[in-house]
């Protein structure tokens, strides 16, 4: 159980265009999921903080007009980053948890890698 | 936010070998994982563990919350061991991440 997938797995894309990324759970119910990014032998650093049904919050230093995030169901939250450029190129993973508190396990996506050109 | 840090930050071992990594906290926590990151970048859990011990085959992990360290125990490693092992923690609703420890296992 508490399986996260992602999708796509990897996405190219021209600087200037919007990509979509989806970050579903697939056997629970995630009233929290958390967007992260990796950059290349780095660590994971938190983006933004989604709850179903309410706005994200994001992180101090994230464009939240950048990255758009939308947690419209219990299953299911996506990250849109829009207007791409070769900075945003990184690793994209989310995570999901079920009761949405410090003290519940997270369960990682694989994540998604995004290369802008 | 809480600073976590976790040492070695590389560790080259031979196959059979037994390594111990650890994750220092700089305030108390609600929560502690850690995870396996494997070369395709998956993140598999391996504990949750905020105090206590505990056991699964080969790995055994140690919360000492009122000191604020956890370790990790690989027993016996393999080549498949091999990856980037994160420590993270909660005070609240978010996780901190170390910045990892490099493990290369050697057939």
């Amino acid at each position: 159980g508490a399986v996260v997938s992602q999708h796509p797995s990897r996405v190219i894309c021209k600087s200037g265009t919007s990509v979509k990324i989806e970050c579903r759970s697939l056997d629970f119910q995630a009233t929290t999921m958390f967007w992260y990014r990796q950059f290349p032998k780095q660590s994971l650093m938190l983006m933004a903080t989604s709850n179903e049904g309410s706005k994200a919050t994001y992180e101090q230093g994230v464009e939240k007009d950048k990255f758009l995030i939308n947690h419209a169901s219990l299953t299911l939250s996506t990250l849109t980053v829009t207007s791409a450029h070769p900075e945003d190129s990184s690793f994209y993973i989310c995570s999901a948890s079920r009761a949405g508190g410090a003290w519940e396990t997270q369960y990682f996506g694989p994540g998604t890698r995004l290369l802008v050109l | 936010g809480i600073q976590v840090e976790q040492s070695p930050p590389d560790l080259i071992l031979q196959e059979g070998a037994n390594s111990t990594l650890r994750c220092n906290f700089s305030d108390s926590v609600n929560n502690l994982q850690w995870f396996h990151q494997n070369p395709w970048g998956q993140l598999i859990n391996l504990f949750y563990i905020p105090s206590g011990t505990k056991q699964n085959g080969r790995l055994s992990a140690t919360t000492v919350a009122t000191e604020r360290y956890s370790l990790l125990y690989i027993s016996s490693s393999q080549t498949t061991d091999s990856g980037v092992y994160f420590c993270a923690v909660g005070g609240d609703y978010k996780l901190s991440f170390g910045a990892g420890t490099t493990v290369t296992v050697r057939a």
